[in-house]
């Protein structure tokens, strides 16, 4: 089945380390986003990449950073740099235009900060 | 600015006791309008896209209805299995890209 695979499901940081998300998906789909996801508070936008080598910043990328370079795979790493960084993360993917099915999500990575 | 406004922020309902979740929002030009299910530590599931002032879509229990500037998720009877989170996003004619913009969600929990 299609889909998109995040890992782990959960993970622990220690102060002044970086962690790097896995996502990866086999949907063919050529856009890809990182989301962070808080309590009370809607999904924001942290990267996008609509093509393989190219990424753009979303509405919070400050202490993040990303890769693009397969199709499949988009990976996201906390630096240190990130503050507050214990939160849900979803990634998703869309054929392009979200249009008649929306994005396709992750089941989430949950990191804490210990 | 672009935003996305979900009311109640938790509803309880009683088993069979219908009711509806609103999302307003205020953005340049609609280009759609997605609901999505998200049950607790999952990601978040597709439910209805809408386009146009006046659509409608159904599902099971669920129908989304659009106007000009706020949608409803209608849940007819609902059952235990319908408690989640449901997000409400819209997607603007501006930004150059395929940008969702969320609200934070409606937590329903539905109760035998």
């Amino acid at each position: 089945d299609g889909g998109i695979t995040q890992s782990p499901k959960y993970l622990f940081r220690k102060e002044g380390q970086n962690v790097t998300l896995s996502c990866e998906q086999n949907l063919n789909h050529d856009a890809m986003y990182w989301y962070r996801q808080d309590p009370g508070q809607g999904l924001r936008l942290i990267y996008y990449s609509q093509i393989v080598n190219d990424f753009q910043k979303g509405d919070i990328a400050e202490g993040y950073s990303v890769s693009r370079e397969k199709k499949e795979s988009f990976p996201l790493t906390v630096t240190s740099a990130q503050k507050n960084p214990t939160a849900f993360y979803l990634c998703a993917s869309s054929s392009g235009d979200p249009g008649n099915r929306g994005y396709t999500f992750g089941s989430g990575t949950r990191l804490t900060v210990v | 600015e672009d935003q996305v406004t979900q009311s109640p922020e938790a509803l309880r309902l009683q088993e069979g006791e219908s009711s509806s979740l609103n999302c307003s929002y205020t953005v340049s030009g609609l280009r759609g309008l997605f609901w999505y299910r998200q049950d607790p530590g999952k990601g978040p599931e597709f439910l209805f896209t809408l386009y146009s002032a006046g659509e409608e879509k159904e599902k099971e229990r669920l129908k989304a209805t659009l106007t000009k500037k706020e949608s409803f998720l209608h849940i007819t009877a609902p059952k235990p299995e319908d408690s989640a989170t449901y997000l409400c996003a819209v997607q603007p004619l501006s930004g150059g890209y395929n940008k969702l913009i969320f609200g934070a969600g409606t937590r329903l929990a539905v109760h035998p």
